[in-house]
């Protein structure tokens, strides 16, 4: 069965610093998702990913998908308080489902 | 747009007890989710309908959970009888497409087994 794994599994950075938060998979992806999530609450979507080499950037986060190596990665320029939170990457098991299987997310702490 | 609702959004109850749980996607979304959510994990698909129809349940466990969408909008979760183990937040997401498409979660259903 296809696993994702995260790195780092968390982060604590100082305000205004990049981070990079990486999300591999150990089969082919059919599309990558990115999550933001609150602790106890929902999932916030973030990011689809559909193809190789593909790249989307939103505000200061920025996901990239390399498809030859199962990876993508999160990119978050000049970091502030509200980055905070548990960021989770979720692969489509294959490439007729919308079911997602989920890493283990990267918690992230942004210090004033 | 309103976004999915869950609720209740918190429930306790002693082991052998049931419970359920009620999701309202976003209107409109024919795919519907419910995954598990155990502390420091990430989520966990239990079952997928696509409008009434369920499309994946191969990770349910259907000796205790049990879950319904009637007329292709609302669904609930039924665990019967808990187990400690089954301690989670329970989401519900919806997408307007099964395939390619973002789902969207709702805030989840936070489950003590005590």
């Amino acid at each position: 069965s296809q696993e994702l794994e995260q790195s780092p599994q968390s982060l604590i950075v100082q305000e205004g610093k990049n981070l990079t938060i990486n999300c591999t998979s150990s089969k082919t992806l059919y599309g990558l998702y990115w999550y933001k999530q609150k602790y106890g609450e929902g999932l916030i979507f973030l990011m689809m990913l559909q193809k190789g080499g593909e790249e989307k950037s939103h505000e200061k986060i920025t996901a990239k998908l390399d498809e030859k190596k199962q990876q993508s990665s999160l990119h978050i320029t000049a970091s502030q308080p509200s980055h905070a939170g548990i960021y989770l990457c979720g692969a489509a098991a294959s490439s007729n489902t919308g079911k997602l299987i989920f890493g283990q997310g990267t918690t992230l702490q942004v210090k004033p | 747009e309103a976004g999915v609702a869950q609720s209740p959004r918190y429930k306790i109850i002693e082991k052998r007890q049931s419970v359920a749980f009620w999701c309202n996607p976003i209107s409109g979304h024919a795919t519907l989710y419910w995954y598990q959510q155990i502390l420091g994990q990430g989520p966990k698909l239990l079952i997928q309908f696509q409008n009434n129809g369920v499309v994946d349940d191969s990770q349910l466990p259907k000796d205790r959970f049990s879950a319904e969408r009637l007329k292709g909008v609302d669904s609930t979760l039924k665990i019967q009888p808990a187990k400690l183990e089954d301690s989670a937040v329970y989401l519900c997401a919806s997408s307007f497409h099964r395939v390619r498409t973002e789902a969207f979660f709702g805030q989840g259903t936070r489950l003590t087994v005590v």
